[in-house]
């Protein structure tokens, strides 16, 4: 069936350091692709999402590129902050109406 | 607009009994969506209502049930909570099946003791 795996966490960087956490997913046909950020204590938001292949999502400088040869949607961002610190997900819309979430990765970002 | 809100924010129950979870959202979205969300494992999707009057199971219904009241309320129920019940439990909402993004309240926190 359809599932997601993104890389386990905690990640810890330093304010300004490279961010990449990888997702790759298993589907049938072509599911659309989210990245939901979790901060403390609040429900999950929407970071960015791609519906096709070589599509890219990006906002407030997090990029990630829906790449069907390797099924991967991996997260990026070129200087982290400290308001970063989140817990990150993985999604995939699987048909009309569901979706399937990968496990979480925390940030931990060090000023 | 307030969004998707949920209550209670905090709930301890015993073995055995039984509770409601509330959700309502004033987006006028048509699709509604309940999860919980575990350690480790994610978010996982409990049950769901495409459009007011529907509801379908999702991953992992059993010990669950819930009713669309309305096209903003859309509840809960344990019926007969267990341990295996405490988790962070999330309602979300869509206007429709042509839109992807889901809107998210703040959570529930449930313990059974």
């Amino acid at each position: 069936g359809d599932s997601v795996t993104q890389m386990e966490g905690p990640v810890t960087l330093s304010e300004e350091a490279f961010l990449t956490i990888n997702c790759t997913y298993t589907a049938t046909g072509y599911p659309s692709l989210f990245w939901y950020v979790q901060y403390p204590g609040e429900g999950l938001q929407l970071l960015l999402k791609a519906t096709k292949a070589d599509d890219k999502g990006s906002n407030k400088g997090f990029e990630a590129t829906y790449r069907k040869e390797t099924t991967s949607f991996h997260l990026e961002k070129g200087s982290v902050q400290v308001s970063d610190s989140a817990v990150y997900f993985c999604a995939l819309r699987y048909n009309f109406n569901k979706f399937y979430f990968g496990s979480g990765t925390k940030l931990n970002v060090k000023p | 607009n307030a969004g998707v809100t949920q209550t209670p924010k905090f709930q301890v129950l015993k073995t055995g009994q039984s509770m409601t979870l509330q959700c309502a959202q004033d987006m006028n979205h048509n699709s509604m969506y309940w999860y919980r969300q575990d350690p480790g494992m994610g978010l996982r999707l409990i049950y769901y209502s495409a459009s007011e009057g529907t509801t379908d199971k999702g991953e992992v219904p059993n010990g669950y049930n819930v009713s669309r009241l309305n096209k903003r309320e859309f509840s809960l129920r344990l019926e007969s909570a267990a341990p295996s019940q405490t988790s962070v439990y999330f309602c979300a909402s869509r206007q429709a099946q042509s839109t992807d993004t889901q809107y998210f309240g703040p959570g529930t926190r449930l313990t059974v003791l």
